[in-house]
């Protein structure tokens, strides 16, 4: 199973700031997911990011508010642009383990932001 | 698009009752099922999953059946304890697919 880090874990910012988030594994993953959960809320899909190609974003997320790096099979990072106080969620970032055929995913321990 | 309906929270219950959380889907091909659990404080973690029909998850006294016919997952327990008390979700998903995640359904435990 992979293990999987975030940093930050949580962070207050103010409105109209940028949060770049980092998210950490412990072994070569081709396929990441990062989500977002709302407060009292369940999990929402923001993006898929495949090391080698453009990440893939669901409807109502947009390149331009949520950048996504994923410079190699370990590492990626979420930017939140222009936060404003709806951006308030825990954001999670999960991968598929390739050895049982995709079938499960792993989490990390998520970030939880606050804007102001 | 694939979506998940759970049955609304928050479900209480006394130590050692029978626990059933209902789970059902739409989805288009034969995607894996799943339940999460999530602590308070803490992160998410796999519960159980099933991969195909007729498959049966089981983890720590829970169990669910991934029934094709009545697009249904449920989630059950025959003994529930204080500690069992969090946020289970149900997912559709795997295989490389993302998951559709329910909206979660809050379980209370009481001793």
């Amino acid at each position: 199973s992979a293990v999987i880090s975030q940093k930050p874990s949580r962070d207050i910012c103010q409105r109209g700031t940028s949060l770049t988030i980092q998210c950490q594994v412990d072994s070569q993953v081709t396929m990441m997911f990062w989500y977002r959960q709302q407060p009292g809320q369940s999990l929402t899909l923001i993006a898929t990011a495949n090391q080698g190609s453009e990440a893939t974003y669901e409807s109502g997320f947009v390149i331009d508010k949520f950048p996504i790096s994923r410079p190699n099979l370990t590492f990626s990072t979420l930017t939140v642009s222009n936060m404003s106080p709806e951006d308030s969620s825990i954001y999670l970032c999960s991968v598929a383990d390739p050895g049982d055929a995709y079938n499960e995913q792993f989490f990390g321990p998520g970030t939880r932001l606050t804007v102001l | 698009g694939d979506s998940v309906t759970q049955m609304e929270g928050p479900v209480t219950l006394s130590e050692e009752a029978f626990l059933t959380i209902n789970c059902t889907y739409t989805a288009t091909g034969y995607p894996s099922l799943f339940w999460y659990v999530q602590y308070p404080g803490e992160g998410l973690q796999l519960l159980l999953k099933a991969t195909k029909a007729d498959d049966k998850g089981s983890n720590k006294g829970f169990e669910a059946t991934y029934r094709k016919e009545t697009t249904s997952f449920h989630l059950e327990k025959g003994s529930v304890q204080v500690s069992d008390s969090a946020v289970y979700f149900c997912a559709l998903g795997g295989g490389r697919r993302a998951l559709t995640f329910g909206s979660g359904t809050r379980l209370q435990v009481q001793p």
